[in-house]
């Protein structure tokens, strides 16, 4: 898996879009990005991922540079239940992902 | 569905104790794994499985061992118990995929303490 770099935290104001970014200079080509969260110590929750393009899903968008090393999950709208850590991880197969430390997301009234 | 169990939710060890955590899942999934997440740390890889009858170590496999005799158990033992291993631990599965496609679904965690 090829390393990823986010910032500790975060805060956004309720209902403003929330833009966390991820660096993953060394990706390789066949590295797929995924993002995940984890709510207030639960399991972690999928939320997107994407290799080259842009991605969207009823949860969030993400935005891949061109050269693929680094990436920007977005979440238009964000709400109070957003507040969680949420995790980048830059892997092909399975089995082998660490999750880091990730970014905690404070999402404020 | 229930999706991914994990049993106990809690547990309290003496160091020198064994026990076994059991991870279950009702949606036939072919990859499992098992995490641990120290306070206020990312989920550390511990072991995983690919399939039935198969097991891999993961990140930091020591003082752990695994089993997995049925596709739908994945089960996580510690021999002999150490303060250090106290954690949270985090089941999940995966469908196998001929996409590289990484949806894991966790667990709700078993709150493990050694003392």
């Amino acid at each position: 898996d090829a390393k990823t770099t986010q910032p500790p935290s975060m805060d956004c104001a309720e209902g403003r879009a929330a833009n966390l970014p991820c660096n993953h200079s060394t990706i390789s080509g066949n590295e797929y990005v995924y993002w995940y969260r984890q709510i207030h110590s639960q399991g972690p929750q999928y939320i997107i991922h994407g290799l080259k393009n842009n991605e969207t899903n009823e949860m969030a968008s993400l935005i891949i540079t061109e050269d693929r090393k680094s990436s920007t999950l977005i979440l238009p709208h964000a709400t109070l239940r957003d507040t969680a850590v949420y995790y980048c991880i830059a892997s092909r197969y399975a089995g082998k992902s660490t999750f880091g430390d990730g970014t905690t997301l404070t999402v404020k009234p | 569905n229930a999706g991914v169990t994990q049993t106990p939710k809690f547990r309290v060890l003496k160091t020198g104790q064994s026990m076994t955590l059991l991870c279950a899942q009702d949606m036939n999934h072919e990859y499992m794994y098992w995490y641990r997440q120290d306070p206020g740390m990312g989920l550390r890889l511990i072991h995983y499985s690919v399939g039935e009858g198969t097991t891999a170590k993961g990140e930091v496999p020591d003082g752990y061992n695994v089993s997995r005799l049925k596709k739908q158990n994945f089960l996580l033992g510690l021999e002999s118990a150490a303060p250090s291993q106290t954690s949270v631990y985090f089941c999940a599965s995966r469908k196998l995929s001929d996409r590289a496609v990484y949806e894991q679904y966790f667990g709700p965690g078993t709150r493990l303490t050694v003392t």
